[in-house]
């Protein structure tokens, strides 16, 4: 049972454009949702993350939505650069086991196309 | 400073050998991870360490023995490892607070096995 979603495996943006990655959830008791990008052979680096008591959350070029009613987030980058190529994963954990279990998605690989 | 550190960065070993992977943070950090990633999938949990102690373990094969010496060092021994075991070993650390708690991840060991 996949419990974070990330439909779109791949998605190309060209230079200078948003770019909006997507995450849907199942399980209601996620409560802090985070996005890491990835290099291959690399590990995963912290982008942005967001609790459930916000809606948005911005650092910069990355911004991220949530919409709890909906379980869907979305992390904007603006404006795309082609340092942003990489795979982008989103993960969600729950307060209630302590936050220590990170459920990631499947990843999207972002390319920005110069 | 987010920074954990992993050695080696490379690791080739066969079946009947015994080796060790390495992680190391000076964060403060109290909570320490192992992970385990194969090509194009997203990481999977194997071990949380919470204060030192073992707090968390994904039904690992016991062939994977981690140790948790002091609050900076986590270590994983490996032993009688099997080809399907080559993976990317991502470790982690956070800070174990309450509420949302951010994972680090270090760059990873890419263990073949023969």
């Amino acid at each position: 049972d996949q419990q974070v979603k990330q439909n779109s495996p791949s998605l190309s943006v060209q230079e200078g454009r948003i770019s909006i990655l997507n995450c849907d959830y199942t399980n209601s008791m996620f409560d802090y949702f985070l996005w890491y990008k990835k290099y291959p052979a690399e590990g995963p680096t912290f982008l942005i993350s967001i609790s459930s008591i916000k809606d948005k959350n911005e650092d910069g070029r990355f911004t991220v939505f949530l919409n709890k009613s909906a379980k869907h987030l979305s992390l904007h980058i603006v404006p795309s650069q082609p340092g942003d190529s990489a795979v982008y994963f989103c993960a969600a954990s729950a307060s209630n086991f302590g936050n220590e279990k990170l459920t990631f998605g499947t990843g999207t690989r972002l390319t920005i196309i110069p | 400073d987010t920074e954990v550190t992993q050695t080696p960065k490379h690791l080739v070993m066969g079946m009947t050998n015994k080796k060790s992977l390495k992680c190391e943070q000076h964060m403060g950090h109290r909570a320490m991870y192992w992970y385990k990633q194969k090509a194009k999938k997203p990481p999977e949990l194997m071990f949380v360490y919470s204060y030192e102690k073992l707090s968390i373990n994904e039904s690992v094969p016991s062939r994977f023995s981690p140790e948790c010496p002091n609050s900076s060092l986590l270590n994983l021994h490996l032993h009688a490892l099997q080809p399907e075991d080559s993976a990317l070993y991502l470790c982690a650390s956070s800070q174990r607070r309450g509420g949302g708690d951010t994972q680090y991840f270090g760059p990873g060991t890419r263990l073949t096995v023969l």
